[in-house]
């Protein structure tokens, strides 16, 4: 069955970088565009990015534009988020989850960025 | 401040319909027919109900039902039960992106 699994959340402090990653399985990745969507603790869904099949089309929100990169490697069945110069704002539960048309059918658990000093 | 707007909150009793809506612009609900809903229970990651306003994934009850008119969507829930008690966000495609509601909590009383 589908299975997508977020790591590599944590506490990291302002102005400071983190990476997130999610491993899929029990499909081809390769065939269908990703998304990174997050939620803040108490708040509702936040979109953040997202890249297409072959990677070659990447969007982001305006919130994250130029601090943080969505990337994937097919080979691997994995898609990651770099991000950079972390705000306070930034704290959230980020999900990865499969796009297919313009809705998203599979969600992973989340993993818990906390941007604290 | 979320692009799509939901009320805070909804509540019926069981067996009752209630419905929730999601305005939007013609930017994005009143331009496109890619407007998705999402449940989602506390600790849970959220579950696709409708896609494509009034389409419903395999193994979704058909107590769940979507629409939409001019810039404002709809989910109408009917014959509430308790397990329904959740929130409800709405989510429309919106210039490469997607945009979400501020969510909706339903409670069942």
């Amino acid at each position: 069955q589908v299975q997508l699994v977020e790591s590599g959340g944590g506490v990291v402090q302002p102005g400071r970088s983190l990476s997130l990653s999610c491993a899929a399985s029990g499909f081809t990745l390769s065939s269908y565009p990703m998304n990174w969507v997050r939620q803040a603790p108490g708040k509702g869904l936040e979109w953040v990015a997202l890249i297409s099949y072959d990677g070659n089309t990447k969007y982001y929100a305006d919130s994250v534009k130029g601090r943080f990169t969505i990337s994937r490697d097919n080979s691997k069945n994995t898609l990651s988020l770099q991000m950079h110069s972390l705000r306070a704002e930034d704290t959230a539960v980020y999900y990865c989850a499969r796009g297919h048309g313009y809705y998203l059918v599979y969600w992973g658990q989340g993993t818990l960025v906390t941007v604290s000093s | 401040q979320s692009a799509l707007t939901q009320p805070a909150s909804v509540s019926g009793s069981p067996g009752q319909s209630i419905t929730i809506s999601c305005t939007g612009t013609s930017s994005d609900i009143g331009g496109y027919n890619y407007v998705s809903w999402y449940q989602q229970h506390p600790g849970k990651a959220p579950k696709l109900i409708i896609y494509d306003v009034s389409h419903r994934p395999s193994g979704v009850s058909n107590r769940f039902s979507g629409s939409k008119s001019g810039n404002t969507a709809s989910l109408t829930i009917s014959g509430l039960q308790a397990e329904d008690e959740a929130d409800y966000y709405c989510s429309s495609y919106r210039s490469n992106t997607t945009q979400f509601g501020g969510g909706t909590k339903l409670t069942v009383l």
